[in-house]
């Protein structure tokens, strides 16, 4: 079964849009930790956030948002105004205890191409 | 901020060489690393975990013998490609896990390409 789902493959806007990009996880676990990254066309990985399983907070950072519901295993994405150099992929991610290591499982990776 | 080295960033070698990749911690220590495989527009798949001083644990699918895994100190992993195929060819990255518990730090990947 697929631990992490991001069901959009490639979403494109205009700049200054504001774009959600969906992830939905599983896991046993009752305390685990999801993850965004960012994946631009050079390839290196940028961490974005790291959520616990405890903390339903929402979060704020400048343009970026994210928007974490336990109760239907999501863990969304929002960039607000978005730019140009936004244009990446995005990964969500899942660390969990699987047969007794810690692992990070990656969903899908969603494309976003924001143009001008 | 932790910084995780990876080399060669990009590789170019022949059909049935073989190659290996080096992942360093900078300035903290690594007691587990991960290594990823990225084939073009898809996702990063887990290879293996390695733990220092211990066989790295392999995900199912992957052969050991052909991609070994030595983790020798708590700063350096390396992943080396044995008798490595056109197939082979993908972009290779690695992750440790630190510096805090539930923090992971990766490197900034190695491109493979085998002729």
């Amino acid at each position: 079964a697929q631990k992490v789902t991001q069901a959009q493959t490639e979403i494109s806007v205009v700049e200054k849009e504001d774009v959600t990009l969906d992830c939905v996880y599983e896991t046993r676990d009752t305390t685990y930790y999801l993850f965004w990254y960012k994946q631009p066309p050079s390839g290196e990985l940028v961490f974005l956030i790291r959520r616990n399983s405890f903390d339903e907070q929402n979060e704020i950072s400048g343009r970026y948002s994210w928007n974490f519901q336990k109760s239907t295993s999501s863990f969304n994405f929002t960039i607000t105004a978005s730019q140009v150099v936004d244009s990446a992929v995005y990964f969500c991610a899942l660390s969990e205890v699987i047969q007794g290591a810690q692992k990070l499982v990656f969903g899908q990776g969603t494309r976003l191409t924001i143009n001008p | 901020g932790a910084v995780v080295s990876q080399h060669p960033s990009r590789v170019i070698c022949k059909s049935g060489t073989s190659v290996k990749i080096e992942c360093r911690s900078l300035d903290f220590q690594a007691t587990t690393m991960f290594w990823y495989r990225q084939f073009p527009k898809q996702s990063l798949m887990l290879m293996a975990t390695s733990n220092e001083g211990s066989k790295a644990t392999y995900e199912q699918g992957v052969e050991k013998d052909k991609f070994l895994i030595n983790h020798a100190s708590l700063t350096l992993s390396t992943l080396t490609v044995t008798s490595a195929h056109p197939e082979d060819s993908s972009f290779y990255i690695c992750s440790a896990r630190g510096p805090s518990f539930y923090g992971y730090t990766f490197g900034s990947g190695t491109r493979l390409t085998v002729v």
